[in-house]
């Protein structure tokens, strides 16, 4: 079974500093990567995704994530933070083939310091 | 907007009394979810289906039962609620690989 590991629950980080989150996923078949945010109050929305071809992938708010095999990672960066960034990012894999189950990691809850 | 619409958004319950909160998509997906959210645990699947009439049990089923009668919806019960079931629930939909989920806004459920 496919699973995702977020380190650090809590993330601080200065405003028009890097974002940096880290995903590793375990996957017996080749994965399918997601990160999603949730803004306060709100349901999960669509950050970015990898399926298949360019390893770096970019999404909604400048945010990017690169898909490295050979770590088994997907980490999530956005050069420079904006106050609205605050949220909880998650990470999530599926298979490729197969069901389409997704396997959501814990979050990371990101405060930006003005 | 197309979307997913949860309905209610909020709710108090005493233990022991029963609801039904429901989920609604007109995206034309067949996948549907539900999850639960608490703090620290991440989202936990509770049910899943993959198309109409079908349903099956996710990771924390207990408690909870699931109705998918149309291709829309998508029913989650709570036959006799626990305070344990405090939670905030989101349902997500999906036409499948690689499109990911569509989630809801939420309801968040208060179990007295």
């Amino acid at each position: 079974a496919q699973s995702v590991t977020q380190l650090g629950s809590h993330v601080s980080v200065s405003e028009g500093a890097l974002v940096l989150l880290r995903c590793n996923y375990s996957s017996s078949v080749p994965p399918y990567l997601f990160w999603y945010v949730q803004y306060p109050n709100q349901g999960l929305q669509l950050l970015l995704k990898y399926t298949t071809g360019a390893t770096l992938v970019k999404g909604i708010n400048g945010f990017e994530a690169e898909f490295k095999k050979s770590e088994t990672s997907f980490h999530l960066t956005k050069p420079s933070a904006h106050m609205s960034d605050a949220a909880e990012y998650f990470c999530a894999v599926s298979r490729s083939y197969g069901n389409n189950r997704l396997a959501f990691g814990k979050g990371n809850q990101v405060v930006v310091i003005p | 907007n197309a979307g997913v619409t949860q309905t209610p958004k909020f709710r108090v319950l005493k233990t022991g009394q029963s609801m039904t909160l429901l989920c609604a998509q007109d995206m034309n997906h067949e996948y549907m979810y539900w999850y639960r959210q608490d703090p620290g645990m991440g989202l936990r699947l509770i049910h899943y289906s993959v198309g109409e009439g079908t349903t099956a049990k996710g990771e924390v089923p207990d408690g909870y039962n699931v109705s998918r009668l149309k291709k829309q919806n998508f029913l989650l019960g709570l036959e006799s609620a626990a305070p344990s079931q405090t939670s905030v629930y989101f349902c997500a939909s999906s036409q499948g690989q690689p499109y990911g989920y569509t989630f809801g806004s939420g309801t968040r459920l208060t179990v007295v």
